[in-house]
């Protein structure tokens, strides 16, 4: 079952613009975590933010955790082409042995 | 994607034959895991193990099958059981030190039905 859900399902924006994107979950959580896949390639870790903490930057990215509201978001700054691609978040299962992933937002930027 | 390898990038199966899929990975993690990624959708787990000889299975196991001989090894065989193969597999591996939550991916392999 997928805990994780991003919004919106896509998003195309400019360069130079920022893009956000949001992801809410349903249980309790250890840590929230977010993930890019670019077309047909594997995921790469971008940032993890733990439930205790509210922001986290890294680079021109900035998540926000509110546990309160089960949701998270993640800012990414100043977009260039090459961010072009699918953001997941995903979240710690009851044991943290596992990840549960969303469905994904994919980020089209248009230079 | 460093770190763990995937074969064959592409596969072919034939109706009501098992393929295997190898996921080797030389990050000396303890965890590995195999995901399932259709179209427009996230990742569903099929197994996962956190140990040699053990291992778990995840959301979406049946028509799967996994073996952990080796702490290196993680590979996963589509049976003639599962009615719809087509898919993006993902493997990926996790430490239990440092950043013990991230998951390293592989590079994948595509399963296509002839």
């Amino acid at each position: 079952s997928q805990q994780g859900e991003e919004d919106p399902q896509a998003l195309s924006i400019q360069e130079g613009e920022n893009a956000t994107m949001n992801c809410s979950y349903k249980t309790s959580i250890n840590n929230l975590q977010w993930y890019r896949q670019n077309s047909g390639r594997g995921l790469v870790h971008l940032i993890l933010i733990r439930s205790n903490e509210r922001e986290k930057h890294s680079g021109r990215l900035r998540v926000t955790l509110d546990t309160s509201k089960k949701s998270s978001s993640l800012l990414i700054t100043a977009s260039r082409a090459a961010d072009t691609a699918s953001y997941f978040c995903a979240t710690d299962g009851e044991y943290g042995n596992k990840l549960v992933f969303g469905a994904g937002t994919i980020l089209r930027v248009k230079s | 994607d460093g770190g763990i390898t995937q074969s064959p990038k592409y596969l072919f199966r034939k109706e009501g034959q098992n393929v295997t899929l190898s996921c080797e990975q030389n990050l000396n993690h303890d965890a590995m895991y195999w995901y399932r990624q259709d179209p427009g959708q996230g990742l569903r787990l099929i197994y996962y193990s956190q140990i040699v000889n053990d291992f778990q299975k995840g959301d979406i196991a049946e028509g799967y099958s996994v073996s952990r001989e080796k702490k290196e090894s993680f590979p996963l065989t589509v049976t003639s059981a599962q009615k719809n193969p087509t898919a993006f597999y993902l493997c990926a591996s996790k430490g239990l030190t440092g950043p013990q939550e991230t998951q390293y991916f592989g590079p994948g392999t595509r399963l296509l039905v002839l």
